[in-house]
């Protein structure tokens, strides 16, 4: 089965600090992509990342990072130095083996609320 | 370039109408896809499209909805005799292939 489990619910946070929003995954393929999107309060969905299953290097971007680890099935997102800006939804997403995007398997998401 | 385009953002419909939600993709995707987000639920893919073609339409409910993406001009999601239900944040994303998606602002329908 493919599924994809965003444990935190909500979190709040002050600004300036870090926060990690964390992402399981399960897919019995070999070959998959993970995403995140980032879902602000007006509502649309702005595409942050995608990473294939055949690399695991970290990556960075501003004060965005994610950690992918095959060994846990686990992509991470960490936001360092928070914002109020950085506050929405943040959903990961899995697209698993051959076929296109319908395949994506979503996260419920985590609700991140930065306060000043 | 400009985004996907969804209209109208937000749908009041009554029992029993029909919604007609239109999505204009991003200017050379030729893929369309029809997102439901319900509150608690997460995005479940509805329907994929390709200009005049449904490819995949095994999220989409049998009865009253259907889909569309004509050769030319946006796609369209409708829905016949719309129920309670159905409320909900319609997304409509494109691609140009195989590579991320790219989301419109939604359609967030209301039933009363």
């Amino acid at each position: 089965a493919q599924k994809v489990t965003q444990a935190q619910t909500e979190i709040s946070v002050v600004e300036k600090e870090d926060v990690t929003l964390d992402c399981v995954y399960e897919t019995r393929d070999t070959t998959y992509y993970l995403f995140w999107y980032k879902q602000p309060p007006s509502g649309e969905l702005v595409f942050l990342i995608r990473r294939n299953s055949f690399d695991e290097q970290n990556e960075i971007s501003g004060r965005y990072s994610w950690n992918f680890q095959k060994s846990t099935s686990s992509f991470n997102f960490t936001i360092t130095a928070s914002q109020v800006v950085d506050s929405a939804v943040y959903f990961c997403a899995l697209k698993s083996g051959a076929g296109n995007n319908r395949k994506l398997i979503w996260g419920l998401g985590t609700s991140l609320a930065v306060n000043p | 370039n400009a985004g996907v385009m969804q209209n109208p953002r937000h749908l009041v419909r009554r029992r029993g109408q029909e919604a007609r939600l239109r999505c204009s993709p991003m200017k050379g995707h030729s893929h369309v896809y029809w997102y439901r987000q319900l509150p608690e639920e997460g995005l479940k893919f509805m329907v994929y499209l390709q200009k005049e073609n449904i490819i995949d339409e095994s999220g989409m409910p049998k009865e009253r909805f259907s889909a569309e993406f004509p050769k030319e001009g946006p796609s369209i999601l409708r829905i016949q005799q719309v129920v309670r239900g159905d409320s909900a944040a319609y997304f409509c994303a494109s691609s140009p292939g195989d590579s991320p998606l790219h989301f419109g602002n939604g359609t967030r329908l209301t039933v009363t």
